[in-house]
């Protein structure tokens, strides 16, 4: 089946400590995004990348890191310098240029102790 | 700044009624929405779009309309099932921008 696989969809971390959620789609799409939900905001763009070896910041990008190394994959790493991470984060990939649906993974929740 | 606005945090509809959840847009080189549907702890599901050139989308029970005046959109859907209980989200982009701004979110519930 073609789709988005997010690991691992539960994860604990301490305060001070990096951790990196996988993205991973086999949709052969172009574009993939990072989103985070919070209760009552929404889901909030964090970056997004439009082809390999290129990425941009979305609208809450401080604290976070990505690569586009490959195609297929698109890795978020959430920093010891983002101050509230607890959250859901979901990927998603599109085939591009802001026309067509974004396809979503399950998402990762993340809970910082 | 929010971009895309739904201001219901909530809905509740009679199983068999019709359902409308309204979504506002500021930016007005928007070209494209889309409809969401969202269970707890699980990624969103794509429900309905529809292109600026467009006033209405028809998808079954379904129905995306659009008023480029007002810069606002609703989803209708008739007749609604408990199974439509759900957070949906209204989302919109630029075409070109690979941005995709969402809403906060309408939490549906429909009563049996």
């Amino acid at each position: 089946d073609g789709g988005i696989t997010q690991s691992p969809k539960y994860l604990f971390r301490k305060e001070g400590q990096n951790v990196t959620l996988s993205c991973e789609q086999n949709l052969n799409h172009d574009a993939m995004y990072w989103y985070r939900q919070d209760p009552g905001q929404g889901l909030r763009l964090i970056y997004y990348s439009q082809i390999v070896n290129d990425f941009q910041k979305g609208d809450i990008a401080e604290g976070y890191s990505v690569s586009r190394e490959k195609k297929e994959s698109f890795p978020l790493t959430v920093t010891s310098a983002q101050k509230n991470p607890t959250a859901f984060y979901l990927c998603a990939s599109s085939i591009g240029g802001g026309i067509g649906e974004l396809f979503f993974g399950e998402g990762s929740r993340l809970t910082v102790l | 700044d929010q971009q895309v606005k739904q201001n219901s945090p909530s809905l509740s509809v009679q199983e068999g009624r019709i359902s409308i959840l309204n979504c506002d847009y500021t930016n007005s080189m928007f070209d494209y929405f889309l409809w969401y549907k969202k269970y707890p702890a699980e990624g969103p599901t794509f429900l309905i779009s529809i292109s600026s050139i467009k006033d209405k989308n028809e998808d079954g029970r379904f129905t995306v309309f659009l008023n480029k005046s007002a810069k606002h959109l609703s989803l209708h859907i008739v007749p609604s099932q408990p199974g439509d209980s759900a957070v949906y989200f209204c989302a919109a982009s630029e075409s070109g921008t690979y941005k995709y701004i969402f809403g906060t979110g309408t939490r549906l519930k429909v009563l049996a």
